[in-house]
């Protein structure tokens, strides 16, 4: 079955200290991996993808992301973390649906705490 | 949220009411879906349209009906038949379904309570 898994509900981190939230896959074909950002009662906002090359993907607000391929990971992390970054966050895959078309499969989610 | 707007931001529904959530988008773009998000559950697809007057029927589609008679609007009602219907309810859209690269952008969100 084709799945998302973020192992945890709730990352603290100190402000200043880098920052992972993990998530792993499964999926068939090749993978198109996704992490989004939510703040509390709005909606997703995208953060960044990875497609394919280069297995460390930058995005928005100095988010990066490792894809690894063996361990079936798409770890985010940021070198040093913000207490603006307290969110929810959401790793998802693009998997195969019907006549052609993709969807995306979201992870449960995982809070990070940033304290100050 | 640039681009896309749902609304209301809350909506009550009493019990055997029919209540309809808006999804508008200037994005140009041809495919719109509806999710529902719960507590420790991430997010569930209920439907999704890949071009005008054409939706298919998601993960949690029963009790949920949808229309797409115009490119930028995707309604979603959420029918009397729908028996737990207390939840947040996304909008996105893509340029389209069948890219295997498209990104989704997502509305700001409806919530939706049961009186």
């Amino acid at each position: 079955a084709q799945s998302v898994a973020q192992p945890e509900d709730q990352v603290n981190v100190a402000e200043g200290n880098p920052l992972t939230v993990k998530c792993t896959y499964s999926v068939s074909g090749n993978p198109y991996l996704f992490w989004y950002v939510q703040y509390p009662n709005r909606g997703l906002q995208f953060l960044l993808k990875y497609i394919t090359g280069d297995n460390l993907v930058k995005g928005s607000y100095g988010f990066e992301a490792e894809f690894n391929k063996s361990q079936t990971s798409f770890h985010l992390k940021k070198p040093s973390a913000l207490v603006s970054d307290s969110a929810l966050y959401f790793c998802a895959v693009r998997a195969p649906h019907t006549s052609g078309t993709y969807k995306y499969i979201f992870g449960t989610g995982t809070r990070l705490k940033v304290l100050a | 949220d640039g681009g896309i707007t749902q609304s209301p931001k809350y909506l009550f529904r009493k019990e055997g009411q029919n209540v309809t959530l808006s999804c508008e988008q200037n994005l140009n773009h041809d495919a719109m879906y509806w999710y529902r998000q719960d507590p420790g559950q991430g997010l569930r697809l209920i439907y999704y349209s890949q071009i005008v007057n054409d939706f298919q029927k998601g993960d949690i589609a029963e009790g949920y009906s949808v229309s797409r008679e115009k490119k930028e609007s995707f309604p979603l009602t959420v029918t009397s038949a729908q028996k737990n219907p207390t939840a947040f309810y996304l909008c996105a859209s893509s340029r389209r379904a069948s890219g295997e690269q498209e990104t989704q952008y997502f509305g700001p969100g409806t919530r939706l309570l049961v009186l």
